[in-house]
């Protein structure tokens, strides 16, 4: 199946701070990206919905100031947790389709707020 | 909402077939029934999918009841790398978006 990264796959970062996460689509071009969070022992929760060039689609919920979603290309998406605090702390996954029906998923990238 | 029912754990042998069930009572007849797993700290993993006949892959078989209410994903041969949450999704198969329920969690025993 086709291949998706995520960068970095674990990240500490000080409250307050912002953090960036990439999400990358290696041998196919992403017309649609989609970012989960997933706390212990949960299931995975739909964030948002980026299209290339379009704004993100957020789920009722999720705040689009706090999590800032840019989806500049078709390979490259990234997710920024602004001004971070200990309860963002979290597994972040990406997913990424090509305009078919299949979606891929990143190996996700856990983030710890101190 | 997720629109499948699976129970939240259950145990299966090494080297036994493992068969994990799904209830889709309110699915449409355009929706497909895919499977995804999760395996520990690791992002979903596609299984397989199936609108109304049985699907079999390198990976898993996939029965779906005639009413297809139901399905039941089997893994033929279960070994201690198959430890994993396993969740049973119905969407168009040209949706946006994949909304996961809470999955089964199984646990292969040695």
């Amino acid at each position: 199946g086709a291949v998706v990264s995520q960068h970095p796959s674990r990240v500490i970062c000080k409250s307050g701070t912002s953090v960036k996460i990439e999400c990358r689509s290696l041998d196919f071009q992403a017309t649609t990206m989609f970012w989960y969070r997933q706390f212990p022992k949960q299931s995975l929760m739909l964030m948002a919905t980026s299209n290339e060039g379009s704004k993100a689609t957020y789920e009722q919920g999720v705040e689009k100031d706090k999590f800032l979603i840019n989806h500049a290309s078709l390979t490259l998406s990234t997710l920024t947790v602004t001004s971070a605090h200990p309860e963002d702390s979290s597994f972040y996954i990406c997913s990424a389709r090509d305009g078919g029906a299949e979606a891929f998923f990143g190996q996700g990238t856990r983030l710890t707020v101190v | 909402d997720a629109k499948t029912t699976q129970p939240p754990s259950m145990d299966c042998a090494e080297g036994r077939a493992a068969n994990l069930p799904c209830n889709h009572s309110t699915i449409s007849g355009n929706e497909y029934v895919y499977w995804y797993r999760q395996i520990h700290s690791q992002g979903p993993q596609y299984i397989i999918h199936g609108l109304k006949n049985n699907e079999t892959n390198e990976m898993a078989s996939l029965i779906i009841t005639e009413d297809r209410k139901s399905s039941t994903l089997i893994l033929p041969h279960a070994t201690l790398r198959d430890t994993a949450v396993y969740y049973c999704i119905v969407r168009v198969r040209r949706d946006d978006k994949i909304i996961f329920g809470k999955g089964t969690r199984l646990h292969i025993l040695p």
